[in-house]
């Protein structure tokens, strides 16, 4: 069975304190990894999507990676703005469905 | 331009009455899904839209849930005789699927509808 699991549940920094956001998956095949960004009462809103072992990306003081067994949001000197949750999902390259597999968040809380 | 919508934003029912829940995809979009977010809980795949067709309901959770789409536009979830459990936010994506691509296309998300059944 396909599985996402992130890790911590929840975390909170002082400004400016970077640190990182583990997103591990279990899949048969891996079509594609996803970010997304939800505040309170919102939509998810898409980050960035990695394909393959060693690719990254990034975009302002977010920069994702990806492993064969797991992906890291690392932040950087973050801001209070960057208060939210963060969704890892994964789709399966296997079974045909377009479908996403979401883990459960990280609840990212930035002080000032 | 205009994302993806969803109505209503809020909604209340009792238990035991039949919702609605619509969903207006970016335009061009030909690729619709619908999500199910509890509280404390991932996002839960419901349904996927391909077209007017969907290859993939696996993630209905009972006979009482159902869905159409028509024109290849909007989207109707539909949910009889609610149950508490059935308490949520169900969210709607949209994505612009080619046929043939092998990398994947990005999912994007309306604001949810709330749910309540009480």
């Amino acid at each position: 069975e396909d599985q996402v699991t992130q890790s911590p549940e929840a975390l909170r920094l002082q400004e400016g304190e970077s640190s990182s956001l583990n997103c591990s998956y279990t899949v048969s095949g891996l079509r594609g990894l996803f970010w997304y960004r939800q505040d309170p009462g919102k939509g998810p809103e898409f980050l960035f999507t990695l394909y393959s072992a060693g690719e990254e990306k990034e975009k302002e003081r977010l920069k994702a990676t990806l492993t064969k067994k797991e992906s890291f949001l690392h932040i950087t000197a973050p801001k209070p703005e960057d208060s939210a949750t963060y969704l890892c999902a994964v789709q399966p390259l296997e079974g045909g469905s377009e479908k996403l597999v979401f883990g459960k968040g990280t609840k990212l809380t930035v002080n000032p | 331009g205009a994302g993806v919508s969803q109505s209503p934003s809020n909604k209340v029912t009792e238990k035991g009455k039949d919702v609605e829940l619509r969903c207006d995809p970016i335009s061009g979009h030909t690729a619709l899904y619908w999500y199910r977010q509890s509280l404390g809980q991932g996002l839960e795949f419901l349904i996927y839209f391909q077209g007017n067709s969907a290859p993939d309901k696996s993630g209905l959770p009972s006979d009482r849930f159902s869905a159409e789409r028509t024109g290849g536009s909007v989207s109707t979830l539909t949910i009889q005789r609610t149950q508490q459990e059935d308490s949520a936010v169900y969210l709607c994506a949209s994505s612009l699927y080619i046929v043939g691509l092998v990398s994947t296309d990005t999912q994007y998300f309306g604001p949810g509808t709330r749910l309540t059944v009480l």
